[in-house]
Parts: C-alpha cells; structure tokens; sequence
C-alpha cells in the first residue's frame, strides 16, 4: 500500500524568506506525486506534478518541488514567500499504472503561515 | 469556464435523515470522486467512479451511496447510517484513460456538511 508523510503539521516563515514543505513517500516502483494548496473554505488547487525526468518540477505561483529517489521525497519550495502563500498544502502519490483512477493518496496537510 | 461545481456550499442533517450533496462537472472528464476532509487527516476517498453507472467504493464508504447516471454528475448520498458525518465533503474529477494516470485531480469547492 501506498503512504504519504508531512510530518510538519505548522510551517512558520518571514515574507521574503525562502520556504521549504516537506513530504516522503512510499510506494510500490515509480511514483507519480502530487503538491496541492487549498484556501479556507475552498477546494484543492493543483500545484505541479512530477512524473518522470528532471528531478526540479517548477510549478504555478514560483513554487517548485525537488523529486529525490533515494531519500523517496518531494519537498515543496520557494524562493521568496508570499503573505498570500499562507494555505494548507497536500502532497500526493499514486503508483505508475495502466490508468486506474483509484490510487491517489493525500498526506495530512501542512499548513503554511507567512508573517509579514 | 470549465470546472466542477458543488452544491449547497453549507449543508445541514437532522438525526436519521439522509442528504444528497451534488457535484456537476463540464470537464469533460471521465472519473470523479468523494473525499472527505476532517481537521488534521488529509482526505480520504469515500467513492470513486471511471465511467458512467459504475463506481467502486474507498476507505471509508460505509454510511455513504452513489449513482453515476450521467458522465457529468456524481452525487452523494450521506445515509442515517452514517454516524458522524459532519466534515467537509469534496468532489473531483479528472481524465482516466489508460496510462493517464498522471494527470491531476481537479476539485470543487466543497460541501459543508453540518448536524443539527
């Protein structure tokens, strides 16, 4: 079975400073993951996603996620954080497959907090 | 503009009555899915569905029904079976044609789900 770990449940960070989201994973041969955002009161938003090739995802919103086989993570960064960053992040996994729309595993959500 | 609708945004059960929680998408897409969100876990899938009039059931679908009538719409009955439903319900959709499985979930913006 597959898993998904964020053990931080509170990220704190100054604006301006870099941040950094942390996930690792677990899962039977390559991984398809996931980093998702989601507001209060609102759905998730899809970030970026890593499915094969190089291990630095850029995504939406200057965020980007560093893929590492070895260690099986993949942490959530920017350089410069946003006031408006502050949000509740979900990493994801789901096993290379033949398409089965099943298999998708959230992490239990960090929640990010930028201090102007 | 394409997206996943849910409806009502705040939702209200009296003891032993079952509500239905409805999800539109004009996506296009050809799986949807229910998770529900409690503080503290992540998301968990209650149901899922690849096409129309079939569904399978996820973690946690005791107390919960489905019908997939319609490519577009996927809604949820939460049953007086269920004992403790109050929790914030999310639908998603999202392609799943073989070896599409990389493709992100898309989701609406939630039902909350409160008992009187």
């Amino acid at each position: 079975a597959q898993s998904v770990a964020q053990p931080e449940d509170q990220v704190n960070v100054a604006e301006g400073n870099p941040l950094t989201v942390k996930c690792t994973y677990s899962v039977s041969g390559n991984p398809y993951l996931f980093w998702y955002v989601q507001y209060p009161n609102r759905g998730l938003q899809f970030l970026l996603k890593y499915i094969t090739g190089d291990n630095l995802v850029k995504g939406s919103y200057g965020f980007e996620a560093e893929f590492n086989k070895s260690q099986t993570s993949f942490h959530l960064k920017k350089p410069s954080a946003l006031v408006s960053d502050s949000a509740l992040y979900f990493c994801a996994v789901s096993p290379f497959s033949s398409g089965s729309a099943r298999q998708l595993t959230f992490g239990s959500g960090t929640q990010l907090t930028v201090l102007p | 503009d394409g997206g996943i609708t849910q409806s009502p945004k705040y939702l209200f059960r009296k003891e032993g009555q079952n509500v239905t929680l409805s999800c539109e998408q004009n996506l296009n897409h050809d799986a949807m899915y229910w998770y529900r969100q409690d503080p503290g876990q992540g998301l968990r899938l209650i149901y899922y569905s690849q096409i129309v009039n079939d569904f399978q059931k996820g973690d946690i679908a005791e107390g919960y029904s489905v019908s997939r009538e319609k490519k577009e719409s996927f809604p949820l009955t939460v049953t007086s079976a269920q004992k403790n439903p109050t929790a914030f319900y999310l639908c998603a959709s999202s392609i799943a044609r073989t070896g599409r499985s990389n493709q992100p979930q898309h989701f609406g913006d939630g039902t909350r789900l409160s008992i009187l």
